[in-house]
């Protein structure tokens, strides 16, 4: 079946330099994409998202990447800091329409300071 | 306004009793969706509601589970005859409108059935 997942399960960052946390997806029909970031004991939080129009779209020190001729999404987190820890998620949705997102595995971010 | 709210933030359990989660979403969300959370996972679908449409319950993973939705806001999701596989957090998110919208989450409820 058509699923999101992720490259890397884990990923360590020293603190200030920049972190790239990528995502695959298969549903070349989804127009619509997330990241999320969730904390230890905390629910995800919205970090940014981007449409299927665009292929870049930028936020505070965050920058999401949107290639979809190899259906690939990445998030990239400049200077990262010891409070970027956490575990990220993307989303999509698959169609247009009243569908749930599907999320990916997620992706553990670790700075060390 | 207040976020997505969950209560209780954590409920132990014994294995074969029912237990209640409710969830209250942003005000004026049409939206309403339930995932499963298990230790270190990713995010597991459960239940859809949007609007007065009937819920999308594909995700729900056995007849033990149940979730309603009272006037268009507050939601229950409900198990029955707990199982330890049960334990896990469960989340709720809410979106303005339809799946495409941002999906907002309340920070979870614990589960643990022993």
């Amino acid at each position: 079946g058509e699923s999101v997942g992720l490259h890397l399960p884990t990923l360590s960052v020293q603190e200030g330099d920049n972190s790239i946390i990528n995502c695959a997806y298969s549903n070349s029909a989804s127009d619509y994409f997330i990241w999320y970031k969730q904390e230890s004991g905390k629910g995800p939080q919205f970090i940014i998202d981007i449409r299927s129009n665009m292929d870049k779209r930028q936020g505070q020190r965050v920058t999401v990447l949107l290639n979809k001729t190899v259906k690939h999404l990445s998030l990239q987190i400049a200077a990262t800091q010891p409070g970027d820890s956490a575990v990220y998620f993307c989303a999509e949705n698959p169609s247009s329409g009243n569908t749930p997102l599907v999320f990916g595995k997620g992706t553990r971010l670790s700075v060390i300071a | 306004g207040a976020g997505v709210s969950q209560s209780p933030s954590n409920k132990v359990t014994e294995k074969g009793k029912d237990v209640e989660l409710r969830c209250d979403p942003i005000s004026g969300h049409t939206a309403l969706y339930w995932y499963r959370q298990s230790l270190g996972q990713g995010l597991e679908f459960l239940i859809y509601f949007q609007g007065n449409s009937a819920p999308d319950k594909s995700g729900l993973p056995s007849d033990r589970f149940s979730a309603e939705r009272t006037g268009g806001s507050v939601s229950t999701l409900t198990i029955q005859r707990t199982q330890q596989e049960d334990s896990a957090v469960y989340l709720c998110a809410s979106s303005p409108s339809s799946g495409a919208d941002t999906q907002y989450f309340g920070p979870g409820t614990r589960l643990t059935v022993l």
